[in-house]
């Protein structure tokens, strides 16, 4: 069964350190990509950085960073520099290739609290 | 940003009434999805589109259909809304790879 497993519900930081957002995955399909959004209050999702299953080098985006693990099938979200208006839930995702669907399967996601 | 929107943004309507959502794209993708988003279950696939006419099920599609008639748009249907269909709502589009671009979402209460 493909899955995401996101083991925090809620997390802290204080204001310009940085975090790491834990996300695991499920799939038996060499080909697949692995997403993070970010959900602020106001509601919209907005996609923040993707990693593909065949990529050799860890995805980048300014301060967001992804740690891909295949091996142990992880794909953790590094915000470096917290800042305030990083306060939101954050999605990891995947979405298999193999198939004819598509479509993106989510964890529950991450509540990420910035501290001053 | 992708070109995409939902109406209406937020519904109020009465269980046993008939509800469509409207997504509208103007970036010509081949895919679109409609999501619901609960407390404590992130978003799940309710229904898909692979092109005009072409729909497919999802995971939570009990009580919903679709129809996409043009490539622009796609409109999910709640035949007879019931309280446990109370949800966020989110339409997103992609290509064959990479990410997907959602929509504003709508906000459905079903009293």
């Amino acid at each position: 069964a493909q899955k995401i497993t996101q083991t925090q519900p809620g997390m802290f930081v204080q204001e310009k350190e940085a975090v790491t957002l834990d996300c695991t995955y499920d799939t038996s399909d060499p080909s697949y990509g692995l997403f993070w959004y970010k959900q602020p209050s106001s509601g919209e999702m907005i996609f923040l950085i993707y990693q593909g299953s065949y990529d050799q080098q860890n995805a980048t985006e300014g301060r967001y960073s992804l740690n891909f693990q295949k091996a142990r099938k992880s794909a953790n979200l590094v915000i470096s520099a917290s800042q305030l208006g990083d306060s939101a839930m954050y999605f990891c995702a995947m979405r298999v290739y193999g198939g004819s669907q598509g479509n993106l399967i989510f964890g529950k996601g991450t509540k990420l609290s910035v501290k001053p | 940003d992708a070109g995409i929107t939902q109406s209406p943004r937020h519904k109020v309507t009465e269980t046993g009434t008939p509800v469509t959502l409207r997504c509208h794209q103007t970036e010509n993708h081949r895919y679109m999805y409609w999501y619901r988003q609960d407390p404590g279950h992130g978003l799940r696939l309710i229904h898909y589109s692979y092109g005009v006419k072409d729909t497919d099920k999802g995971e939570v599609s009990d009580g919903y259909s679709v129809s996409r008639s043009k490539t622009e748009d796609f409109l999910l249907t709640l035949e007879s809304a019931t309280s446990s269909q109370t949800s966020v709502y989110f339409c997103a589009i992609s290509e064959v790879s990479g990410e997907q671009f959602f929509g504003p979402g709508t906000r459905l209460t079903v009293l």
